[in-house]
């Protein structure tokens, strides 16, 4: 158990509708990264948010948008879903903002969305 | 921008050792790390390389040549747990906090 949770474990849904996964980082840590992980592709990274703020951008669909709040927790909202969004989508907690060293991620257990 | 390329597949027999070789071409380094990934799991931290040369942890050692941009892991006494994915992931000084990941490599180990 790496201290990262994620809710929901599972989620299905149809096209075009709208989803909110969300992501509670291990305690003390500052920083939330989202990734998204499919069938044919490796662990592609999304965004990354440190104590608040958007810290880096990465291939992200203009259809998807996130936060990080004053508590620290995170959500990824994906909206006008199509099938090809239907992936694992990973979070991981840093203790820094991932700019130098080591600041190892620890990833939570992920949340699997099928889209219908 | 980034690349990273690792092997698709390997297989190994128990008690034996691996070596999962890794190249990279970044516009700016600022670290590589390995992670391992069991099917359906999230992955987990094995090692970190800023620096060239070898850093050993247990049975797990990362060795890393900056000037070649590249990387192996090498696992020794291998298990039947070990049969994993392996990732090798970049860190881009020009791309801030982005960690870029390989495909990653699926190790299978047979008895």
């Amino acid at each position: 158990d790496s201290g990262v949770t994620q809710t929901p474990k599972h989620l299905i849904t149809a096209t075009g509708q709208r989803v909110t996964l969300r992501c509670s980082p291990r305690s003390g840590d500052l920083s939330v990264y989202w990734y998204q992980q499919s069938l044919d592709q490796g662990l592609q990274f999304l965004i990354h948010y440190y104590n608040g703020e958007e810290r880096a951008k990465g291939n992200i669909l203009e259809r998807f948008s996130a936060q990080q709040f004053p508590d620290l927790h995170s959500e990824l909202n994906l909206s006008s879903l199509e099938l090809g969004d239907s992936a694992l989508y990973f979070c991981a907690s840093s203790p820094g903002g991932g700019l130098a060293g080591v600041d190892e991620q620890f990833f939570g257990p992920g949340t699997r969305l099928t889209v219908l | 921008g980034q690349n990273i390329d690792q092997p698709t597949e390997m297989t190994a027999t128990e008690g034996a050792i691996v070596q999962i070789n890794c190249t990279y071409q970044t516009s700016g380094f600022n670290g590589l790390f390995w992670y391992q990934q069991h099917a359906g799991e999230a992955p987990t931290f094995l090692s970190y390389n800023v620096l060239d040369g070898l850093e050993e942890k247990g049975r797990f050692s990362s060795f890393l040549s900056r000037s070649k941009g590249y990387s192996y892991l090498l696992l020794k006494e291998l298990q039947m747990k070990d049969s994993a994915s392996y990732l090798c992931a970049v860190r881009d000084r020009s791309s801030a906090s982005k960690i870029i990941f390989g495909s990653g490599t699926r190790l299978s180990i047979r008895p």
